[in-house]
């Protein structure tokens, strides 16, 4: 299986602070990789796929880079909606996997 | 609007089983892959099982890989997993996702979850 490995597994920002997340798969799976944010309570939605497609009404302060082994996540300025437990997620093989979690707290 | 809603969590044994369904509308089920995810609070996110537009191809993961069937029924627009042998690490708010494929595939839409507790 392809693991995926994300940084840090928790921050603590500020509003307007510029977040970046990182997220190394174990092996090079091109550009399949996936970005969900998920806030307490809510089933996880889909902020970015093939490593940096914006995925339709999903706030352009988000943006998605990377491909092979290491994807970054960033966020521009946080807004006080965007506290919440980002995933990445590897599509390359048939057995997708997630990272941990990043979790984004309110400094 | 898509929607799918999940059912048949409840509380079981360890060793036990459980049948969970996901009733899907506002797609076109029979063209699209399905997929069960779990989450629990100290593991997170963890894909589950896969199934293919017609049922003709199907991966698991390999926790539960033996213990856990999927299948799905076109004609009533429902997917489904089969559960067996439950164990204590199987406890998990279960999600029925569809799947996005225009190039990379990707988890498009969720269900709201349906809990699993094993629990003796």
């Amino acid at each position: 299986d392809i693991q995926m490995t994300q940084s840090p597994s928790s921050l603590s920002a500020s509003v307007g602070d510029r977040v970046t997340i990182t997220c190394r798969a174990s092996q090079s799976i091109s550009i399949y990789l996936n970005w969900y944010q998920q806030k307490p309570g809510k089933a996880p939605k889909v902020l970015i796929y093939a490593a940096s497609t914006l995925q339709s009404g999903v706030p352009s302060r988000f943006s998605g880079s990377g491909s092979g082994t290491d994807f970054t996540l960033t966020i521009s300025s946080l807004q006080p909606e965007d506290f919440a437990t980002y995933y990445c997620q590897q599509s390359y093989r048939a057995l997708r996997t997630f990272g941990q979690g990043t979790r984004v707290e309110i400094k | 609007e898509v929607q799918l809603v999940e059912s048949g969590g409840a509380v079981v044994q360890p060793g036990g089983s459980l049948r969970l369904s996901c009733a899907a509308s506002g797609f076109t089920f029979e063209e699209y892959g399905m997929h069960w995810v779990r989450q629990t609070p100290g593991r997170g996110l963890e894909w589950v099982s896969l199934i293919s537009w017609n049922g003709g191809t199907i991966y698991y993961a390999d926790s539960v890989k033996g213990r856990f069937a999927i299948s799905r029924d076109n004609n009533k627009n429902s997917l489904y997993l089969e559960m067996n042998s439950l164990r204590n690490e199987d406890t998990a708010l279960y999600y029925c996702v569809k799947e996005q494929v225009g190039g990379v595939p990707y988890f498009g839409y969720w269900g709201q979850g349906t809990l699993v507790t094993v629990s003796s």
